[in-house]
């Protein structure tokens, strides 16, 4: 079971958006920021998005992070068969003194 | 480019050790801490801990202490991940990631970037 709550899966058609949200606590999301990662399988992850809403340089501006008391989402807009990955949340808990991460969420895109 | 590159596959019986390596390069290797991140099979990531570079104190996560050991070497930029007396369940993926940490009033912030590849130990007899 972990801290941060994600949907096991999303799916879409190219083109289209999808939302992947991730819950928390006042001990994680609440008082922290999120940082959301990209996982291909058989690739290392990806750090998407750092700070809950800012990209790094070279990750499209179609993968954007918000972010409300203590949740999160991250959107995708303009679907591609290249964005067909798993997505994590993450963030530190102040309480469990340790960094959280949610279960994942596996992004099919039709 | 900020890259970690570790080592291959490992198989091994019940009751044994396995050694993974994770070599840094494109960054000053000692101004970041490495942590260690584990996704069992059909599982999410978990974190495991991790290592100050600068004096090797190791931070281990609820669920990782006693059979799993942090080290460094830092003359050649590389972070090892020790696991004793192996398990089944200790049978995943292992990935190595470089921890970004910001002190704020209260608490920290981290996040991991870059990650390695990927370890994957399989424990079987």
């Amino acid at each position: 079971q972990s801290v941060l709550t994600q949907p096991p899966s999303v799916s879409a058609a190219p083109g289209q958006k999808v939302a992947i949200s991730c819950s928390g606590s006042s001990s994680n999301i609440g008082d922290n920021y999120v940082f959301w990662y990209q996982h291909l399988p058989g690739s290392a992850p990806r750090l998407l998005i750092y700070e809950d809403n800012k990209r790094p340089s070279g990750i499209p501006d179609r993968f954007s992070g918000s972010k409300s008391h203590t949740s999160a989402t991250l959107a995708i807009t303009g679907l591609q068969t290249g964005d067909e990955a798993d997505y994590y949340c993450e963030t530190w808990d102040g309480t469990l003194t340790a960094a959280v991460f949610g279960g994942g969420t596996k992004l099919t895109v039709l | 480019q900020v890259q970690l590159v570790q080592s291959g596959p490992e198989l091994k019986n019940p009751g044994a050790s396995v050694n993974i390596s994770c070599k840094a390069s494109g960054y000053t290797f000692i101004s970041h801490a490495m942590s260690w991140v584990r996704q069992a099979p059909g599982q999410g990531l978990e974190w495991m801990g991790w290592i100050n570079t600068n004096d090797g104190h190791p931070t281990y996560a609820r669920g990782f202490t006693g059979r799993f050991v942090f080290s460094l070497d830092t003359s050649v930029s590389t972070a090892y991940l020790q696991i004793n007396s192996l398990r089944p369940e200790d049978t995943g993926l292992y990935f190595c990631a470089r921890a970004n940490i910001i002190s704020k009033v209260r608490g920290i912030v981290v996040w991991f970037d870059p990650w390695g590849q990927g370890t994957l130990v399989t424990v079987s007899p």
